[in-house]
């Protein structure tokens, strides 16, 4: 199937920092990107999509100024948590679908977050 | 809004047992409905789908049919292996297609042991 990396796989910051998370598309072009949040031992809630070269669209309760995503190619989108705090803390993970991924979500590995 | 309920785990189970996992749905229209795995360390896979009601899923020997009467889509497999060791989650998308929204249930930790 097609493969979906994230970066950095997890992370450890401050609380008051900025902290970008990368997700890529490895061999198919991905038109669309989900990003999800996961709490320990709960469900992925999708908190945003989006498709290349517009602007994101974010689900309800969602601050949209502080989780900042960037869709800029069509193999590439980011993930950036603006002035962090603790209960930012958590697992993103991301999917992507497109052209020649057979209108399928193919996820990342996730990125875990830890804000201190 | 649209909303998926799994049963909680985690569930443990000997090898060759058979297996079952509950998932029932609420939604407005007629959704698809999915079963993803995430094995330890990787991201969730696909593991089958149904498009429509009375369609039935299957890979790797899994199944799970869409039955609109009882809103369920229950997972099972007939003789389960170490291997099968992973969170499943049961998801659903107001769509055919898997590139639209996806709403997912709490997830149930399996665990088979030799």
């Amino acid at each position: 199937g097609a493969v979906v990396s994230q970066h950095p796989s997890w992370v450890i910051c401050k609380s008051g920092t900025s902290v970008k998370i990368e997700c890529r598309s490895l061999d198919f072009q991905a038109t669309t990107m989900f990003w999800y949040r996961q709490f320990p031992k709960q469900s992925l809630m999708l908190m945003a999509t989006s498709n290349e070269g517009s602007k994101a669209t974010y689900e309800q309760g969602v601050e949209k100024d502080k989780f900042l995503i960037n869709h800029a190619s069509l193999t590439l989108s980011t993930l950036t948590v603006t002035s962090a705090h603790p209960e930012d803390s958590s697992f993103y993970i991301c999917s992507a679908s497109g052209q020649g991924a057979a209108n399928e979500q193919f996820f990342g590995p996730g990125t875990r977050l830890t804000v201190l | 809004g649209d909303s998926v309920t799994q049963m909680e785990g985690p569930v443990t189970l000997s090898e060759e047992a058979f297996l079952t996992i509950n998932c029932t749905y609420t939604a407005t229209g007629y959704p698809s409905l999915f079963w993803y795995v995430q094995y330890p360390g990787e991201g969730l896979q696909l593991l089958l789908k149904a498009t429509k009601a009375d369609d039935k899923g299957s890979n790797k020997g899994f199944e799970a049919t869409y039955r609109k009467e009882t809103t369920s889509f229950h997972l099972e497999k007939g003789s389960v292996q170490v291997s099968d060791s992973a969170v499943y989650f049961c998801a659903l998308s107001d769509g055919i297609q898997g590139a639209q929204k996806l709403v997912f249930g709490q997830g149930t930790r399996l665990t088979i042991n030799p």
